[in-house]
């Protein structure tokens, strides 16, 4: 049953302009959340984390909306640049407890 | 910035070397820390979670002589992957978690990670 869902496999995006990726979840006693970002041939990046008491964590050019009634998550970059093009994947735990993963959505930012 | 720094981000060693991985909280104390494992196309698996100046209390089925976890100060933690053989290659993240005194939330920050490639 997969708890984390990443219902797009992929996205593409103009340089420049916003890249939205999300994720859903199923199980309510998620309190953290994650994105990571995979390059071909190497290991998940941590790109940003949020915790259940925000609604919202920017870092930079990338901000994290939690929506814990709609058990949604949504990771916004902007402005997308090529470098960003890679699989981002979103991962849920309740404190200090296994993550889950989604299944990842690859983002191409076309130049 | 990152709050939670690992190092190294990549090491690759022979088969039978010891490995130490760093986990470092930057601006805050942290009480706790875990390590987890994962594994290509896996969740985030916890190993173990350490308190500072004790013992760290590991997940069954985690050898605690093969990985040793050391949170000798409030903003240190590390992991020593002993003997260390080809299927322990993975990628092992640690994450910090600060008292409500440090940090004002008790948040979880998490560590970059780091490559282990055993050869």
């Amino acid at each position: 049953d997969q708890q984390v869902k990443q219902n797009s496999p992929s996205l593409s995006v103009q340089e420049g302009r916003i890249s939205i990726l999300n994720c859903d979840y199923t199980n309510s006693m998620f309190d953290y959340f994650l994105w990571y970002k995979k390059y071909p041939a190497e290991g998940p990046t941590f790109l940003i984390s949020i915790s259940s008491i925000k609604d919202k964590n920017e870092d930079g050019r990338f901000t994290v909306f939690l929506n814990k009634s709609a058990k949604h998550l949504s990771l916004h970059i902007v402005p997308s640049q090529p470098g960003d093009s890679a699989v981002y994947f979103c991962a849920a735990s309740s404190t200090g407890n296994q993550f889950y993963f989604g299944t990842g959505t690859s983002l191409t930012v076309i130049p | 910035g990152a709050v939670v720094s690992q190092h190294p981000s990549w090491v690759i060693c022979k088969s039978g070397t010891s490995v130490k991985i760093e986990c470092r909280s930057l601006d805050f104390q942290a009480t706790t820390m875990f390590w987890y494992r994962q594994f290509p196309k896996q969740s985030l698996m916890l190993m173990a979670t350490s308190n500072e100046g004790s013992k760290a209390t590991y997940e069954q089925g985690v050898e605690k002589d093969k990985f040793l976890i050391n949170h000798a100060s409030l903003t240190l933690s590390t992991l020593t992957v002993t003997s260390a053989h080809p299927e322990d290659s993975s990628f092992y993240i640690c994450s910090a978690q600060g008292t409500r005194g440090s940090r004002g939330t008790g948040e979880l920050f998490f560590g970059e990670g780091s490559r282990l490639t055993v050869l």
